[in-house]
C-alpha cells in the first residue's frame, strides 16, 4: 500500500481565508518531502519542499510544517485565492532499490476556493 | 531554462492497438526521467524511471514498456492496449543523482475504447 496519505480528500474555503492541507506518512526514514499543485488537465507543479532536518519552511503565501514525531506534514496557504483551486499532493522520497530513490505520492486533496 | 514536452496531448485508441507516447526534455543534460500514470481522481503511480540511455527500471508489472533511445527522450509504449490502460500519463525529469524535486510535463490523456 501507499506510505503517504491525506486526511481530507476535499477542502472548501472562502476567498481570503487560510487553507490547511494535511498529509500523513509512515516511513520514519524519509528525509525529503514535496508539495505539488495540480490544476485540472495539467501536470503537477512544484510548490514547496522540506527536508527532515527542518520543521518549518515558508514560501510566498505558503508554509510547510513537518512533525516527525507523529509523521505528519501540512501545507498552509495564506489568503487563499480562486487561483489556488486545484488538487494538492504531498510526496515522500523513498528508497527504490540500490542507490536509487523515488517519490511516492499521496492521493491528493481537492481545494475549492469560493469567491 | 529547462522545458519538458509531451505528445500527443490527447489520444483515443481502440483496445488491442499499439501505443507510443513521447517525452523530451530541453535545457538540461543527463536527467533522471520518469513515467507516471494518474487514474481519474487518484494520485500518481510511478511506472518507469531511467537514470541513463538504455537504462529502464520498472516499478509495477503491466502492459506497458519504456525506452530511452537518447539522453533527453523517453518513450512509453504498448503492443496491445487494454481498457485499463486509460488514464493521464505524465512524464517528469529531475537532476541526475538528485531524487528530490521532479518537474512534470503537461501530460497525455489516453482513452482506450
Amino acid at each position: 500500500g501507499e506510505n503517504v496519505g491525506l486526511h481530507l480528500p476535499t477542502l472548501s474555503v472562502q476567498e481570503g481565508d487560510n487553507s490547511i492541507i494535511n498529509c500523513a506518512y509512515s516511513n520514519s526514514a524519509s528525509d525529503y518531502f514535496i508539495w505539488y499543485k495540480q490544476e485540472s488537465g495539467k501536470g503537477p507543479q512544484f510548490i514547496i519542499d522540506i527536508r527532515s532536518n527542518m520543521d518549518k519552511r515558508q514560501g510566498q503565501r505558503v508554509t510547510v510544517l513537518l512533525n516527525k514525531t507523529v509523521k505528519h506534514l501540512s501545507l498552509q496557504i495564506a489568503a487563499t485565492q480562486p487561483g489556488d483551486s486545484a488538487v494538492y499532493f504531498c510526496a515522500e522520497k523513498m528508497r527504490s532499490g540500490g542507490s536509487n530513490y523515488k517519490l511516492t505520492f499521496g492521493k491528493g486533496t481537492l481545494l475549492t476556493v469560493n469567491p | 531554462s529547462q522545458t519538458i514536452h509531451q505528445w500527443p496531448a490527447t489520444l483515443v485508441q481502440p483496445v488491442g492497438s499499439p501505443l507510443s507516447l513521447e517525452c523530451t526534455v530541453e535545457g538540461t543534460s543527463n536527467p533522471n526521467l520518469y513515467w507516471y500514470r494518474q487514474a481519474a481522481g487518484r494520485g500518481l503511480q510511478l511506472l518507469f524511471y531511467s537514470v541513463g540511455i538504455g537504462q529502464i527500471s520498472s516499478e509495477v508489472p503491466q502492459n506497458l514498456s519504456a525506452s530511452r533511445p537518447q539522453d533527453r527522450q523517453f518513450i512509453l509504449s504498448s503492443k496491445k492496449l487494454l481498457l485499463s490502460d486509460s488514464g493521464f500519463y505524465l512524464c517528469a525529469w529531475s537532476v541526475r543523482d538528485s531524487y528530490n524535486e521532479q518537474f512534470f510535463g503537461p501530460g497525455t490523456r489516453l482513452t482506450v475504447l
